[in-house]
């Protein structure tokens, strides 16, 4: 159990362009997802926690306009990366929580692998 | 805030005992996870500690001393397999229970 999708596995596009990344939980119900990014050889970051039907709440530096989080279900989350550049290209997870219990893992999608061109 | 230390890097033989360790410092308490992560994939849960002392999970078991903000993760009969970048997480009891991640372990495991 506790199987988390995320999609779409690698995505490389031109400069400019928005990307969308889609993170379900597929047999569980998510009241929190998280969205992480990851450069090469260095720990998550944590960009931003979203509870669903609420805003998302972003670490301080991520700019909410540039990456867009929409938590529209229990079991949907997603994120948007806007006008992208190259400096955006990273290793983008997201995980999902289920219920409020402080033993609950975070279950992580298997990660987004953006280059932009 | 919260401040999480492991080692960056660390060699075992195959079928040997290796043992992680994890400090941190943390203005809430609310956890502590252990995650493998394969070099190019996502993170997977291995543990979960609250209260002190040990929790045995097969080949891993994980120890947690609140008082001395210190964890570690005990791999035995090591196998190739375990190769792998171990995360230590703290969570905390405030700002929706977020986890905040060490810069993670590089286990090289050695025929």
């Amino acid at each position: 159990g506790a199987v988390v999708s995320q999609h779409p596995s690698r995505v490389i596009c031109k400069s400019g362009t928005s990307v969308k990344i889609e993170c379900r939980s597929l047999d569980f119900q998510a009241t929190t997802m998280f969205w992480y990014r990851q450069f090469p050889k260095q720990s998550l970051m944590l960009m931003a926690t979203s509870n669903e039907g609420s805003k998302a709440t972003y670490e301080q530096g991520v700019e909410k306009d540039k990456f867009l989080i929409n938590h529209a279900s229990l079991t949907l989350s997603t994120l948007t990366v806007t006008s992208a550049h190259p400096e955006d290209s990273s290793f983008y997870i997201c995980s999902a929580r289920q219920g409020g219990r402080a033993n609950q893992p975070q279950h992580f999608g298997d990660g987004t692998r953006l280059s932009i061109l | 805030g919260q401040n999480i230390d492991q080692p960056t890097e660390m060699t075992a033989t195959e079928g040997a005992i290796v043992q992680i360790n994890c400090t941190y410092q943390t203005s809430g308490f609310n956890g502590l996870f252990w995650y493998q992560q394969h070099a190019g994939e996502a993170p997977t849960f291995l543990s979960y500690n609250v209260l002190d002392g040990l929790e045995e999970k097969g080949r891993f078991s994980s120890f947690l001393s609140r008082s001395k903000g210190y964890s570690y993760l005990l791999l035995k009969e090591l196998q190739m397999k375990d190769s792998a970048s171990y995360l230590c997480a703290v969570r905390a009891n405030t700002n929706a229970g977020k986890s905040t991640f060490g810069d993670g372990t590089t286990l090289t495991v050695k025929p």
